[in-house]
């Protein structure tokens, strides 16, 4: 049980608009820390795609955007492609286990 | 271009130690933070710990009675060991850069660990 909720899978057709949410709690999210997420192609290691809640790190395209409002935050994929095909999972810090806590993952199907 | 590359054994009998290093290229580690995460075949991704390079730390709460984080920033290499493991730690384990401490910007390939008799 990951300390961080999200959707097990969302799905979608090129070129649409998916979002994938990440609810939280008062000692993490709702604390007002950030949220930070993260992409996982299928066999790689997880890359940064959205940091501090809507910042996108060099070369990440600006189809990927992030926002967190009260105590969820989301991350929107526009004009979905094939390649985006992956898992996502969000981050943040939780002040109850003075650590970080992640998302359970969600997995994208581009259809 | 920052790049991080975890190496160790792949197979570790169970009670004994898990120990692994990951080697920084392409940047100093100073003035970072240092971290290891862990993603069990087929589940999500488990914070493990980070550290400052200059040595402070901080582990998840649930493994760090097992857990010791190190560097030798001479190196470039900071280490991960975790004692008395089960099947239950059988994984691939990342480290990862965090400028911050919150969140990691660069990560290594990942190093799948079995922990089997």
């Amino acid at each position: 049980q990951s300390v961080l909720t999200q959707p097990p899978s969302v799905s979608g057709a090129p070129g649409q608009r998916v979002t994938i949410s990440c609810t939280g709690s008062s000692s993490n999210i709702g604390a007002g820390y950030d949220v930070h997420w993260y992409q996982q192609l299928p066999g790689t290691a997880p890359k940064l795609l959205i940091y501090g809640n809507s910042n996108r790190p060099s070369g990440v395209p600006d189809r990927f955007s992030g926002s967190k409002p009260g105590t969820s935050a989301s991350l929107a994929i526009t004009g979905l492609q094939a390649e985006d095909e992956a898992d996502y999972y969000c981050q943040s810090y939780d002040r109850s286990l003075r650590g970080w806590v992640f998302g359970g993952g969600t997995k994208l199907t581009v259809l | 271009q920052v790049q991080l590359q975890e190496s160790g054994p792949g197979l570790v009998k169970p009670s004994e130690t898990l120990s692994l290093t990951c080697t920084v290229s392409g940047g100093s580690m100073n003035s970072y933070y240092w971290s290891w995460i862990r993603q069990p075949p087929g589940k999500g991704l488990e914070w493990i710990g980070y550290m400052y390079y200059s040595g402070s730390s901080n582990y998840n709460p649930s493994l760090k009675s097992r857990v010791t984080l190190s560097a030798d920033t001479s190196k470039n290499q900071f280490s991960l060991k975790l004692s008395s493991v089960t099947a239950a730690d059988t994984a691939v384990y990342y480290c990862a850069r965090s400028p911050s401490s919150v969140w990691a910007d660069y990560w290594g390939q990942g190093t799948l660990v079995t922990v089997s008799s």
